[in-house]
């Protein structure tokens, strides 16, 4: 089983608008990390949030982690047809070394 | 600074025969994970390497094997394949501290695209 699910599985909007993917897991963590996947490419690195953090931002990224309830959302803002993609979360476990587990991702299509 | 670079980016196999799965490193990184992706899933992890050694395996059978070379390449070896191995083999490098431990972030690269029929 994954230890991040993420919610919705899909999700379609219009060029501009707000898109919000939300992420849950299961047992404490060390940090979470978001990845963005173009069509059947390899994953690319969007941002880290530890577990001390409560938010983060990186350019048109806003990323919240909150541990008390095992999730993390990422926001992308005014988002672009270019955003369309799969989008992961994924964590390090406390006792896992640097092993990064990933969860099912969202499939987010921006419409022109 | 060069990236990660898989080989071969597609293959096909019949049931029951061996493949090997290949990956340059990002220069500077010392560690390699490998993942396979099954369409319209999340990468699962299937083991790391680190200093030549399995650092690390997920929930995969010993037909799933890897090496990793002292220049920090490695390879993915799986035997007597199945259908359900058709998948994306994605490999990862990382920069690992002394420790082995810490939150890294992973350079993917594009990806080996297996077919098994």
């Amino acid at each position: 089983s994954q230890q991040g699910e993420e919610d919705p599985q899909a999700l379609s909007i219009q060029e501009g608008e707000n898109a919000t993917m939300n992420c849950s897991y299961k047992t404490s963590i060390n940090n979470l990390q978001w990845y963005r996947q173009n069509s059947g490419r390899g994953l690319v690195h969007l941002i880290l949030i530890r577990s001390n953090e409560r938010e983060k931002h990186s350019g048109r990224l806003r990323v919240t982690l909150d541990t008390s309830k095992k999730s993390s959302s990422l926001l992308i803002t005014a988002s672009r047809a270019a955003d369309t993609a799969s989008y992961f979360c994924a964590t390090v476990f406390n006792n896992a070394g640097n092993m990064l587990t990933f969860g099912g991702g969202t499939r987010l299509m921006v419409k022109p | 600074e060069t990236g990660v670079t898989q080989s071969p980016t597609h293959l096909i196999k019949t049931r029951g025969q061996q493949v090997t799965l290949r990956c340059s490193s990002q220069s500077g990184h010392n560690t390699v994970s490998w993942y396979q992706q099954a369409l319209g899933q999340g990468p699962q992890f299937i083991f790391q390497y680190y200093r030549e050694e399995e650092n690390g395996r997920g929930n995969f059978p010993p037909r799933f094997s890897g090496l990793q070379f002292p220049n920090y390449s490695s390879e993915l070896n799986v035997n007597a394949l199945e259908l359900d191995d058709s998948a994306l083999y994605l490999c990862a490098s990382s920069l690992t501290s002394g420790r082995g431990t810490g939150a890294n972030v992973l350079t993917f690269g594009a990806g080996s695209r297996l077919t098994v029929l």
